[in-house]
C-alpha cells in the first residue's frame, strides 16, 4: 500500500526557515512526480510546488516562488520542501501528494507548520 | 493563476444524488482532461475520487461521475450515504506552469 508519510512541521518564527520531508513506500518513487500542497486552517487546499520525476524540472506557485525549494532524493526515497522567509500566512498543514495524470492521487497525512512570535 | 468557482454548500437526502459545480476559465476542451475530484472528510487528507474525465481510482464507487458543460465541471454523486458527508474540491491544470488551481471547496451535507 502506497504511504508518503511528512514529517518536520512544528512553531516557527515569522521571517525563519524550516524544511519539510515527504518520506515514500510501497511505490516506485523515482518514477513519478511529486507535489506540495497546503490547507491553511479552515480554509482551502493550495498547491504549491511540483518536481519532475527525476529532479530535473521545479515548479512553483507565485505565493511562495523564491522563498520555497522543493527537492527529492530518489535513493532515499523523500521529498522536501525548504521553507524559508516564513510568513504568518504560511501557517497550514502540509500535505506531500503523488502526480498522476494531472492528478494528486495519493496524499500524506499532512504536518502542521505555524508561524507565530 | 486562474480561479475556479465552487457553491460553498450543497445538501442531499440519503439516497438522492446531488451535484457539485465547479467554474473557471481553463475548463475548456483542453484542460477538461485534467479536472480532477477531491473528497476530504475533517481533520484527514484529501482523497482523489475522480480524474482524467470520469476515471476513478481503484475503490471509488461508481455513484461518483463527472460531466462538463462550457466552462464548468460537475461532480454528481448519486445514491447519497450517510460517509458521503465531507468537503469536496476540484482542481485543473491552469497552464503556464501551474500544476494545480483548486476551487474553494464545497461541503456536502446528507440529511
Amino acid at each position: 500500500q502506497v504511504q508518503l508519510v511528512e514529517s518536520g512541521g512544528g512553531v516557527v518564527q515569522p521571517g525563519r526557515s524550516l524544511r519539510l520531508s515527504c518520506a515514500a513506500s510501497e511505490f516506485t518513487f523515482s518514477s513519478y512526480g511529486m507535489h506540495w500542497v497546503r490547507q491553511a486552517p479552515g480554509k482551502g487546499l493550495e498547491w504549491l510546488a511540483i518536481i519532475w520525476y527525476d529532479g530535473s524540472k521545479k515548479y512553483y506557485a507565485d505565493s511562495v516562488k523564491g522563498r520555497f525549494t522543493i527537492s527529492r532524493d530518489n535513493a532515499k526515497k523523500t521529498l522536501y520542501l525548504q521553507m524559508n522567509s516564513l510568513r504568518d500566512e504560511d501557517t497550514a498543514v502540509y500535505y506531500c501528494a503523488r502526480g498522476v495524470a494531472g492528478a494528486f492521487d495519493q496524499w500524506g497525512q499532512g504536518t502542521l507548520v505555524t508561524v507565530s512570535s | 493563476q486562474s480561479a475556479l468557482t465552487q457553491p460553498r454548500s450543497v445538501s442531499g437526502s440519503l439516497g438522492q444524488s446531488v451535484t457539485i459545480s465547479c467554474t473557471g476559465p481553463n475548463i475548456d476542451v483542453d484542460d477538461y482532461n485534467y479536472v480532477s475530484w477531491y473528497q476530504q472528510h475533517p481533520g484527514k487528507a484529501p482523497k482523489l475520487i475522480i480524474y482524467n474525465v470520469n476515471k476513478r481510482p481503484s475503490g471509488v464507487p461508481d455513484r461518483f461521475s463527472d460531466s462538463k458543460s462550457g466552462n464548468t465541471a460537475s461532480l454528481t454523486i448519486s445514491g447519497l450515504q450517510a460517509e458521503d458527508e465531507a468537503d469536496y474540491y476540484c482542481c485543473s491544470f491552469a497552464g503556464s506552469y501551474t500544476f494545480g488551481v483548486f476551487g474553494g471547496g464545497t461541503k456536502l451535507t446528507v440529511l
